[in-house]
């Protein structure tokens, strides 16, 4: 069955350190990747996403993400992270291309001082 | 700029009662989505409408119906209110189809007790 996972439920960190926030999904011919963030009492909103092109792709407040279609990963990451950054973070995937949105679990960041 | 309103934020119902979620969108979007998140279970989807007078089934319809009579609004109706209905629910809008980002309420938190 096609999945998503999300490999780490909670990731605490230190502001200004660097994250990775890990993604897999099941093997497939052709994705759409996205992460969502999604703060206390709030919906979701986009952080980035992959259609095709650069396995690179850089998304808002400096946050970026590479597709590993070899790996079937979509880590997201950041350099330098801050206290707003404090967050629940949800990656999904469509799978062949026009498939139904699957979400992750979700992993809450927690930016410590 | 009001993107997706969702309407009520709280409520508490008993067992067997039923209830309306309201959602309206103002950017025009012609799909709309309703979604329910449980702790550390991600995002389920539980109908989804490619425009107005199309509905589908998400992955868990049961207990639940809706209906688009308009390109603006989609609600979420519970007929016979269950314990595992408690949950918050989201409803979605995007502009096209899978591959387009998704515009996310702030959430209908649902107790049934």
């Amino acid at each position: 069955a096609q999945s998503v996972t999300q490999l780490d439920s909670q990731v605490p960190v230190f502001e200004e350190a660097p994250v990775e926030l890990r993604c897999n999904y099941s093997s497939s011919v052709s994705v759409y990747l996205f992460w969502y963030v999604q703060y206390p009492n709030q919906g979701l909103q986009l952080l980035l996403k992959y259609l095709s092109g650069s396995t690179l792709v850089k998304g808002i407040n400096g946050f970026e993400a590479e597709f590993n279609k070899s790996q079937t990963s979509f880590h997201l990451r950041k350099p330098s992270v801050h206290i707003s950054d404090t967050a629940e973070y949800f990656c999904a995937v469509s799978y062949n291309q026009g498939g139904k949105l699957i979400f992750g679990q979700g992993t809450e960041l927690s930016v410590k001082p | 700029n009001a993107g997706v309103t969702q309407t009520p934020k709280f409520r508490i119902l008993k067992i067997g009662q039923s209830m309306t979620l309201q959602c309206a969108q103002d950017m025009n979007h012609n799909y709309m989505y309703w979604y329910r998140q449980d702790p550390g279970m991600g995002l389920k989807l539980i109908y989804y409408s490619v425009g107005a007078g199309i509905t589908d089934k998400g992955e868990v319809p049961n207990g639940y119906n809706v209906s688009r009579s308009t390109t603006e609004d989609f609600p979420l109706r519970l007929e016979l209110a269950a314990p595992s209905q408690t949950s918050v629910y989201f409803c979605a809008s995007s502009y096209s189809g899978w591959d387009q980002p998704q515009h996310f309420g702030d959430g209908t938190r649902l107790s049934i007790l």
